[in-house]
């Protein structure tokens, strides 16, 4: 079973400011394989990224995924009051099942 | 525009049985797998079960292998989780939530709203 490690477990930062999120995997994830999800309070999850870089529908473009292999990046270039919320990765390599990471939350500092 | 609605939780006791309804609008639904994936009070996402779009394949969390059973019925696009031998750490948020493919389940792109199920005496 691949194993996902989001970091940081919190990301304290300010409006306009720029967040890196990480997705690690503990095996390699071919075909990049890797989607993020963001979750508000009270709310499912909403799908941001599949294929590691492709946004989803809808999706505004300061949203953008990258890397391979066993390195994920989720980078918000300039956060939005409505960015702040929790976000998780996920692996469809081995799916099913889809395996999660624990996931990163992004706090207003 | 895409609609999953979710149904039927509440809460059980210990070792009680109860079924979970998704209603689909808003697409042609025996064209994408389903999948049932919870989320426990305060905690992360995990994936539960999943189901082709045909029916004819269903795949299981190992948590949830020998209690659980997934089903759809296409001609009411409707998905189905009946859960068996529930337990306390059963207890959580659950969302179905759509595959863009026929025949895989890998990411979700619609998510129902969530229902919870507790388990508790």
């Amino acid at each position: 079973e691949i194993v996902l490690t989001q970091s940081p477990g919190t990301l304290s930062l300010s409006p306009g400011e720029r967040a890196t999120l990480s997705c690690r995997a503990s095996q390699s994830v071919s075909s990049s394989y890797i989607a993020w999800y963001q979750q508000k309070p009270g709310q499912a999850p909403r799908l941001l990224i599949y294929g590691a870089s492709s946004r989803a529908t809808g999706i505004p473009d300061r949203f953008s995924g990258s890397g391979s292999g066993t390195d994920f990046t989720l980078t918000i270039s300039r956060l939005e009051t409505e960015d702040f919320a929790v976000y998780y990765c996920q692996q469809y390599d081995s799916s099913p099942p889809g395996t999660f990471g624990q996931g990163t939350k992004v706090e207003i500092e | 525009e895409v609609q999953l609605l979710d149904s039927g939780g509440g809460l059980v006791q210990p070792g009680g049985s109860l079924r979970l309804s998704c209603a689909a609008s808003g697409l042609t639904f025996t064209s994408y797998a389903m999948s049932w994936v919870r989320q426990a009070p305060g905690k992360g996402l995990e994936w539960v079960s999943g189901v082709s779009g045909s029916g004819g394949t269903t795949y299981y969390a190992d948590s949830a292998k020998g209690r659980f059973t997934i089903s759809r019925d296409n001609s009411k696009s409707t998905l189905f989780l009946q859960m068996n031998s529930l337990r306390a750490d059963d207890t959580a948020v659950y969302y179905c939530a759509k595959s863009p493919r026929m025949t895989t389940v890998n990411y979700f792109d619609y998510w129902g709203q969530g229902i919870l199920v507790t388990v508790s005496s």
